[in-house]
């Protein structure tokens, strides 16, 4: 099962405002990670944070982690029809010895030109 | 530098069958991650190798059974294949065996099982 939940499943904006996807999850992390993938293709790492970190940023990306509500946002700043994409958290669990990454279900970002 | 490559890019195969998939890390990478995805779904982790033994495994039936070569490139093997295992399969790649590392991932090869 999937242990990340995205929201919103989809979401559609114009070219140059700003999109927000939201990740929740269940179990403590290590860290949690943000990709994208376009088309069904290949997944693209975007960013990193950890546990004891609360804002990571990365060009036009801002993430955010809250582990007390065990969330986390990822800010798209200025879209661009490029942004077109899913974008996927996947956390990975604290569990020494069970590391491995739990995608969840996505979120399908549309930018409109 | 190459990054991760697998093949074939698609493949059709009928129920019962039995499939292998290739991937090849990226260039300096040890660790190879085998992921499944259903069709609007996120990926599931299926197992990863590393020194060429299977170090972890997600919750996948013995069907799926997978190799490690002395190279560091991987197969996937799917036997007796169901409908449901028609997905895009994804291979990752890492330096080392914590997951904590980034994962590089290929393009994926798409599974249709008729």
């Amino acid at each position: 099962s999937q242990q990340g939940e995205e929201d919103p499943q989809a979401l559609s904006i114009q070219e140059g405002e700003n999109a927000t996807m939201n990740c929740s999850y269940k179990t403590s992390i290590n860290n949690l990670q943000w990709y994208r993938q376009n088309s069904g293709r290949g997944l693209v790492h975007l960013i990193l944070i950890r546990s004891n970190e609360r804002e990571k940023h990365s060009g036009r990306l801002r993430v955010t982690l809250d582990t007390s509500k065990k969330s986390s946002s990822l800010l798209i700043t200025a879209s661009r029809a490029a942004d077109t994409a899913s974008y996927f958290c996947a956390r990975l669990r604290s569990n020494f010895g069970n590391e491995k990454l739990t995608f969840g279900t996505g979120t399908r970002l549309t930018i409109i030109p | 530098d190459a990054g991760v490559t697998q093949s074939p890019t698609h493949l059709i195969k009928t129920r019962g069958q039995q499939v292998t998939l290739r991937c090849s890390p990226k260039s300096g990478h040890d660790t190879v991650s085998w992921y499944q995805q259903a069709l609007g779904q996120g990926p599931q982790f299926i197992f990863q190798y590393y020194e060429e033994e299977e170090r972890q495994r997600g919750n996948f039936p013995d069907r799926f059974s997978g190799h490690q070569f002395p190279n560091y490139s991987s197969e996937l093997n799917v036997n007796a294949l169901l409908l449901g295992d028609s997905a895009l399969y994804l291979c990752a790649s890492s330096f080392g065996l914590a997951t904590y590392n980034e994962q590089f991932f290929g393009p994926g090869t798409r599974l249709t099982v008729l």
